[in-house]
């Protein structure tokens, strides 16, 4: 069984700061997508990296595949309260087309 | 259209009612998906559909039925549930069932689903 393990489960931090979330794997996805999900809501995708050591960035968010397609990387520069939410990382299989999803990490950002 | 739409967003049922709940989109997706999301928890796959055919039951108990009428449309019937069922219900769709890891889900915005 494929799993994601995100850390940290939860972070709150003050507006303009830095952060940065972890998802992590034993197993080897063919890519990995990264969702942001409001209370009530549906999760919205935000990037999906493919390549090993793919690095994207979006504004302010700048997402890193690791090398070995085993794990990945969400860094957020300045944040903001609108970054609060849900992320999500999820991946999908070599040998399974399911879409796996990690454990979550709750953003909060104090204004 | 980019959008996947859900309906009803709330719904209060007893453990002896039937009720059903819809997803449609057009964008001209052909795989599209349930997923059961409890409170402070990821989302759980529950079925795939692909090209209108249900490719992937994750052990589903049978008081959840899934039905695809057309390649817009997605209905998951409800029948004599559990207070143990009360969650989010996610619909998904994507380009394909192959590629969706690659180009990406879109969700609805879900029904939060109470049983009493």
């Amino acid at each position: 069984t494929q799993l994601l393990e995100q850390s940290p489960q939860f972070l709150s931090i003050q507006e303009g700061e830095n952060l940065t979330v972890y998802c992590n794997s034993s197993s080897v996805f063919s890519s990995l997508q990264w969702y942001r999900q409001e209370p009530g809501e549906g999760p919205v995708l935000l990037v999906t990296v493919v390549t090993g050591g793919e690095v994207k960035k979006l504004k302010r968010l700048t997402f890193q595949f690791g090398d070995a397609r085993k794990d990945s990387s969400l860094h957020i520069t300045a944040a903001q309260p609108g970054d609060t939410g849900l992320y999500l990382c999820a991946g999908a299989g070599d040998s399974s087309y399911k879409l796996i999803f990690g454990s979550g990490t709750r953003l909060l950002v104090r204004p | 259209d980019t959008e996947v739409t859900q309906t009803p967003k709330h719904l209060v049922m007893g453990m002896t009612n039937k009720k059903s709940l819809k997803c449609e989109q057009h964008m001209g997706h052909r795989a599209m998906y349930w997923y059961k999301q409890k409170a402070k928890k990821p989302p759980e796959l529950m079925f795939v559909y692909s090209y209108e055919k249900l490719s992937i039951n994750e052990s589903v108990p049978s008081r959840f039925s899934p039905e695809c009428p057309n390649s817009s449309l997605l209905n998951l019937h409800l029948h004599a549930l559990q207070p143990e069922d009360s969650a989010l219900y996610l619909c998904a769709s994507s380009q394909d069932w192959g590629t969706g890891g690659a180009a990406g889900y879109t969700f609805g915005s879900g029904t939060r689903l109470t049983v009493v």
